[in-house]
């Protein structure tokens, strides 16, 4: 499967200040989701987006985050106001066809954060 | 209850021996269950996933689903030091992916 490019690779910010994570999924993909893993703990669900509207998000994805699509490649995931414990890996994951088709869920390198 | 249950390890086994993982989990609406491999500071890669109960083979990876008991597995014969790594079992409804924890396994040569 062509692969999903997550930039920047590493990302440190201030505590407070806005972090925007990239995503480039290939042009057949409908279906994305971001995922975040911190160290030593499960890789945790946080939001899926099909027909560019959210389809579903967890508990974790509140008011500070927020995702979108808007030139039709780059799928990207806001985080406004970065606190100590958004220090994770975030993970991009992408899908085509149908939301049975598993072997196209594909996950990206990661964009590793470090709030500081 | 937490959803998906896996026992982190670590699991260290010598090379040629069979490597055995397992998760459990509680939600009965998952219909595709999958098992990953991480490598550090990477993205989960997919190894192999089921649809139904019963068994499924691919080469040297065995995935076994038991949906009357909430529980799957996943056997490696013959392990080599390249499969040291970090298994994640994952399973899925309509959208998401719910992971297990991950079980580190190292190969000893």
């Amino acid at each position: 499967e062509p692969e999903v490019t997550q930039t920047p690779s590493h990302q440190v910010t201030q505590m407070g200040q806005e972090v925007i994570l990239r995503c480039v999924p290939i042009s057949n993909h409908l279906y994305f989701y971001w995922y975040r893993q911190i160290l030593g703990q499960k890789v945790e669900f946080l939001v899926s987006f099909y027909n560019n509207e959210i389809s579903e998000k967890s508990e974790i994805f509140d008011d500070q985050f927020s995702v979108e699509r808007p030139d039709g490649s780059n799928f990207t995931l806001k985080i406004r106001s970065t606190k100590l414990e958004d220090s994770a890996m975030y993970f991009c994951a992408a899908q085509g066809r149908g939301t049975q088709n598993l072997e196209g869920y594909t996950f990206g390198s990661g964009t590793r954060l470090t709030v500081v | 209850q937490k959803e998906v249950e896996q026992d982190p390890g670590p699991l260290s086994v010598p090379e040629g021996a069979i490597v055995s993982l397992n998760c459990t989990y509680s939600n009965s609406a998952f219909q595709y269950f999958m098992w990953y491999r991480q490598y550090s500071r990477k993205g989960p890669e997919l190894l192999m996933y089921t649809y139904s109960s019963g068994n499924k083979e691919d080469g040297r990876f065995t995935a076994q689903v038991d949906k009357s008991s909430k529980y799957i597995s996943l056997f490696i014969r013959d392990s080599q030091p390249s499969d040291s790594a970090t298994y994640l079992c994952a399973m899925k409804g309509d959208y998401k992916l719910s992971f297990g924890a991950g079980t580190t396994v190292t190969v000893r040569a």
